[in-house]
């Protein structure tokens, strides 16, 4: 069974340019998150979809964050215009949502340098 | 809010050596509790969990008791190995959705 694909697997930018980031969930998993891991602390999550509508975006800084999950499939994460704060690793996870156990399947995260 | 603290690492033992990463937490209901890992250059993985007080969550050797009363999980394997080098996260969630991490602890093992 294919895990979560991310991609890029790393990506360095300007401040105050954009950056997207790409997950395709394991399949048949509705509920798709993306969490932030900042050096030094656990992952803190920005967003939950189960398929594509949002459960929670309680953290995300709709500012200069947005994400979207087209067809309840896969995602797009973009920063726009990105902070130097914003340096991270930017984890995807699926889940089977029926019923939820809390066993979330994450992949390898897309590692974001701003300079 | 809910929050959950780890010790501090890096944790370094000689292997075959006892293992315990301390985890407490502090939560408004009665969340579930995980340990989850992270092998380098892998993602994070479940390791083992535990739905309600008292219950034990057990995988690979390791284990960890949900403690209501003093609000902890610590987990713990009686002899460790060297390919148990890694990051641990403790974390909680309510029904199974929007896990709550701590901060991790690294944990190095040495032959």
């Amino acid at each position: 069974e294919a895990g979560v694909a991310q991609s890029p697997r790393y990506k360095i930018i300007e401040k105050r340019q954009s950056v997207a980031f790409w997950c395709n969930p394991i399949s048949g998993h509705a509920t798709l998150y993306w969490y932030q891991q900042i050096l030094g602390q656990g992952p803190k999550l920005l967003i939950q979809f189960q398929n594509n509508g949002v459960v929670d975006d309680s953290q995300l800084p709709k500012d200069r964050f947005s994400a979207e999950r087209l067809k309840g499939v896969d995602s797009t994460l973009k920063i726009q215009p990105a902070k130097l704060e914003d340096s991270a690793v930017y984890l995807c996870a699926s889940s089977l949502s029926a019923p939820p156990t809390g066993e979330l399947f994450f992949g390898e995260g897309s590692r974001l340098t701003v300079l | 809010g809910d929050s959950v603290t780890q010790m501090e690492g890096p944790v370094t033992l000689s292997e075959e050596a006892f293992l315990t990463i301390n985890c407490t937490y502090t939560a408004t209901g009665y969340p579930s509790l995980f340990w989850y890992v992270q092998y380098p250059g892998e993602g994070l993985q479940l390791l083992l969990k535990a739905t309600k007080a008292d219950d034990k969550g057990s995988n690979k050797g390791f284990e960890a008791t949900y403690r209501k009363e003093t609000t902890s999980f610590h987990l713990e394997k009686g002899s460790v190995q060297v390919s148990d080098s890694a990051v641990y996260f403790c974390a909680l969630s309510y029904y199974g959705n929007k896990l709550v991490f701590g901060a991790g602890t690294i944990l190095r093992v040495k032959s």
